[in-house]
């Protein structure tokens, strides 16, 4: 298995533009997460879903923030306007199961920069 | 709720020294407790976990880790470090009962000088 899969890599936009980021899990994988992460605050929790369905997304920091998972092999995290203060490193994981005992496994992140 | 404490965001270490990386949690339910390590330019893989039975728990790499529930602690050993250890270690902790997300620490940079 390749792994999970984020794309872009790196994303440079102006403020105000929207930004849609991507994630392929683990086939199989039940679970899936998004994180965000930044040197003042880490890495924070944004929102994460079981069988496609979003549990908690009480991480997601503002309306301008939203997460969809259409189908159990991709979800998307959209930025709508987006701003300077969004720049971080955005992370997708995926895992096996729904119980908090299982392992993450953790794509290799976009890199957001918004002038 | 759940937190992590991790003391030391930067532990300078010379090659082949022993080192030992500081976490606190705090929860009020039982929990499961990780360590994730994520070197430059890459996601966190995980370096061990700890679930339930022996409080002694071996990872990759070398590296080990111990519960102490008394002092809600989870520090990460390896008695002999490389050059290629050099990365930032995550403590993690998640709740024992359900499907929610890990609570990371804000990590810790791992310095080896030669």
């Amino acid at each position: 298995d390749a792994g999970v899969i984020q794309s872009p890599r790196h994303e440079v936009t102006e403020m105000g533009q929207e930004v849609t980021l991507r994630c392929k899990p683990i086939s199989g994988h039940n679970s899936l997460f998004w994180y965000r992460q930044t040197m003042m605050r880490g890495l924070e929790l944004l929102i994460y879903f079981n069988n496609n369905v979003p549990i908690d997304d009480s991480g997601m920091p503002e309306d301008r923030f939203s997460a969809k998972m259409p189908n159990a092999s991709f979800s998307t995290l959209k930025i709508q306007p987006s701003e300077p203060r969004d720049s971080a490193v955005y992370f997708c994981a995926s895992s096996p199961g729904v119980q908090g005992n299982e392992k993450l496994f953790f794509g290799s992140g976009t890199q957001l920069s918004v002038l | 709720a759940q937190s992590v404490t991790q003391l030391d965001s930067q532990v300078p270490v010379f090659e082949e020294a022993p080192v030992e990386l500081r976490c606190n949690y705090s929860s009020s339910v039982s929990v499961y407790l990780f360590w994730y390590v994520q070197y430059p330019n890459q996601g966190l893989q995980l370096l061990l976990k700890y679930l339930s039975g022996s409080t002694l728990v071996k990872g990759i790499n070398g590296f080990e880790a111990e519960f102490n529930k008394s002092q809600t602690s989870f520090h990460l050993r390896k008695p002999s470090v490389h050059i290629s250890d050099t990365a930032e270690y995550f403590c993690a902790v998640s709740s024992g009962g359900g499907a929610d997300g890990l609570t990371f620490g804000k990590g810790t940079h791992l310095i080896i000088q030669p």
